[in-house]
């Protein structure tokens, strides 16, 4: 079976620009996560996607949007991005959205913001 | 407000010794317990879980952990650490309220010596 799938897995952008990233989960997985990694802030909640619809986000500015497809995979969005935005963006898939089952983590797309 | 702890950024164990990973979290209800583990440019690997039950909890690689409610802590334990165990460590915390956003703590870089 195979993993979640992140793509590109390297990125770089200039200030201003904005940028769409890719996530296909875990075959039959409902539910995608996307997390930012950074080494001053460590791994923070973005947002979670289930069959379609956010359900949950995190505390981050409106220049950050996802959304997911019928097909489950998701793609995330920042616009206007920004030097702080250079991070790890990770994308994690779980069955069915229950907060009791483990998600599954992809290897992260890296951007870098000149 | 909801936290999780992680008290050693780094920790340096020599081969074959034992490991403890410590963890501390603040939690209002009954939290869902995870451990990841990552490698340099990888994301993140589930190691073990705990929802509820057994308070001894086995996961993949040899690891182990134990939740202690009266000590709101849910520690990572190794009897005898390999080389290839040298990766940086998170726990995570999920609330059956909180829908599937996972709080991280800022994690615990491994060294492992000859």
């Amino acid at each position: 079976k195979a993993g979640v799938t992140q793509t590109p897995r390297y990125l770089i952008k200039t200030r201003g620009q904005q940028v769409t990233l890719s996530c296909s989960p875990i075959s039959g997985h409902r539910s995608v996560s996307w997390y930012q990694q950074t080494p001053g802030q460590g791994l923070q909640f973005l947002f979670e996607y289930f069959s379609e619809t956010q359900r949950n986000k995190g505390n981050f500015p409106g220049r950050f949007s996802g959304r997911q497809f019928s097909n489950s995979r998701s793609e995330m969005n920042v616009s206007t991005l920004e030097l702080g935005d250079s991070a790890l963006y990770l994308c994690a898939s779980s069955l069915s959205g229950v907060s009791n089952q483990p998600q599954h983590f992809g290897d992260g797309t890296r951007l870098s913001i000149l | 407000a909801q936290s999780v702890t992680q008290p050693d950024i780094h920790i340096t164990v020599s081969e074959g010794a034992s490991l403890e990973l410590r963890c501390n979290y603040s939690y209002g209800a009954t939290p869902y317990l995870f451990w990841y583990v990552q490698s340099p440019g990888q994301g993140l690997q589930l190691l073990l879980k705990y929802f509820s039950g057994d308070t001894l909890v086995q996961g993949i690689k040899g690891f182990e952990a134990e939740f202690k409610r009266s000590q709101s802590s849910f520690n990572l334990r190794k009897p005898s650490v390999h080389w290839s165990d040298a990766a940086e460590y998170f726990c995570a915390v999920g609330e059956a309220n909180s829908g599937y956003a996972l709080n991280f703590g800022k994690g615990t870089s491994l060294l492992v010596t000859p």
